[in-house]
């Protein structure tokens, strides 16, 4: 149990476009979801921690119009890079847990952009 | 402000070898502390996790890791290393006031030689 998955797997975009990236909890309803984003040989840092039917909490230094988050259903958020530029490319990765608190979070496969 | 150290980006041990990464935290409050291992283009799965109750934990393919309060450690051990053991792993700490927000250290890369 507790399998998330992202969608795409990997996008390459022209430098300007908008790209949505989709995070899926399969058999569990979240709460709660995160965004990370992962540089290559780095460690994840958090960038926005979104809870179903609200606001997205954005880390200091991330832009919220640049990166749009919405998690309108127990199952489904969504991360859009607006106006893509080469240095917005990385793996970007979700997590998902079932409540706030304790709950171990269950990551997605991660999402690998390339703007060019 | 909550913390990880992982000492030694890369770590190399041979096939039947002992691992051992090593993780020092830093938080204000209790925390919680959890590994994490990322293969090659993947995202994360969870080895183990602890959140207050036995200070040894015995998670996934063998691996295990000791809480040490007065050593602000949790370093992960494997007794016997194997070669599909080789990937990278990330150790994690969550302040329990702030909702599962884990803070992670950079990485150690585990290289497993024949």
């Amino acid at each position: 149990g507790a399998v998330v998955s992202q969608h795409p797997s990997r996008v390459i975009c022209k430098s300007g476009t908008s790209v949505k990236i989709e995070c899926r909890s399969l058999d569990f309803q979240a709460t709660t979801m995160f965004w990370y984003r992962q540089f290559p040989k780095q460690s994840l840092m958090l960038m926005a921690t979104s809870n179903e039917g609200s606001k997205a909490t954005y880390e200091q230094g991330v832009e919220k119009d640049k990166f749009l988050i919405n998690h309108a259903s127990l199952t489904l958020s969504t991360l859009t890079v607006t106006s893509a530029h080469p240095e917005d490319s990385s793996f970007y990765i979700c997590s998902a847990s079932r409540l706030a608190g304790i709950e171990t979070q269950y990551f997605g496969p991660g999402t690998r952009l390339l703007v060019l | 402000a909550q913390s990880v150290t992982q000492l030694g980006s890369h770590v190399s041990v041979s096939e039947g070898a002992l691992v051992l990464l090593r993780c020092n935290y830093s938080s204000s409050v209790p925390p919680y502390l959890f590994w994490y291992v990322q293969y090659p283009n993947q995202g994360l799965q969870l080895l183990l996790k602890y959140t207050s109750a036995a200070t040894l934990v015995k998670g996934i393919n063998g691996f295990e890791a000791e809480f040490k309060k007065s050593e602000t450690s949790f370093h992960l051990t494997k007794p016997s290393a194997h070669m599909s053991d080789a990937a990278e792993y990330f150790c994690a700490v969550s302040d329990t006031g702030t909702a599962s927000k884990l803070t992670f250290g950079t990485g150690t890369r585990l290289q497993v030689t024949l």
